[in-house]
């Protein structure tokens, strides 16, 4: 079975412009969660789409942004990007069953972005 | 989710075990506790998690003391491409939500 993917693994933009980042999870998961990773902060939660519908969300601007489609693709945009942003950002997917501890996130190689 | 404390380094020869301790110490009755690992700017992979039995899988068996507050992930047979920065995760398993929250991990560097 194919893992996470993401799209595209490196990219570099400008002060200002706006990036659109994509993850086709693991065939059959309905939950993709992003997060974004920095040597000064670490791994930290972004948000999590089910169903279309985004459920959970972590301490971000929101100039960072994400959707769900009913394939269960997911795409996040970060819009007027400042040179903070540049990041590993990473997909993560999971079945979400309910009442189940089998709700293992999965992560995708990630996206490299680097804002100039 | 409950804190969790690991060392931030530890070095192991390869052939040995190693054995990576995590302190869970408030940690609740039912939250699970998950191990992930992470090799130089590659993704987090997945390596086991458990509730309150030792759990054991292809690539780690994961201890949890009786009293829940540490475990400790033991890699049998280390060899150098286990060396990566190993994350101990507690989780609340809600099945309503999927959130993570990763703290700073073990740097374990693996040696010849």
């Amino acid at each position: 079975k194919a893992g996470v993917t993401q799209t595209p693994r490196y990219l570099i933009k400008t002060r200002g412009q706006q990036v659109t980042l994509s993850c086709s999870p693991i065939s059959g998961h309905r939950s993709v969660s992003w997060y974004q990773q920095t040597p000064g902060q670490g791994l930290q939660f972004l948000f999590e789409y089910f169903s279309e519908t985004q459920r959970n969300k972590g301490n971000f601007p929101g100039r960072f942004s994400g959707r769900q489609f009913s394939n269960s693709r997911s795409e996040m945009n970060v819009s007027t990007l400042e040179l903070g942003d540049s990041a590993l950002y990473l997909c993560a997917s999971s079945l979400a069953l309910t009442a189940s501890s089998t709700d293992t996130q999965y992560f995708g190689p990630g996206t490299r972005l680097t804002v100039l | 989710d409950a804190k969790t404390t690991q060392p931030p380094s530890m070095d192991c020869a390869e052939g040995r075990a190693a054995n990576l301790p995590c302190n869970h110490s408030t940690i609740s009755g039912n939250e699970y506790v998950y191990w992930y690992r992470q090799i130089h700017s590659q993704g987090p992979q997945y390596i086991i998690h458990g509730l309150k039995n030792n759990e054991t899988n292809e690539m780690a068996s994961l201890i949890i003391t009786e009293d829940r507050k540490s475990s400790t992930l033991i890699l049998p047979h280390a060899t150098l491409r286990d060396t990566a920065v190993y994350y101990c995760i507690v989780r609340l398993y809600t099945g309503t939500a999927s959130k993570l929250t990763f703290g700073t991990g073990t740097r374990l560097q693996v040696t010849l």
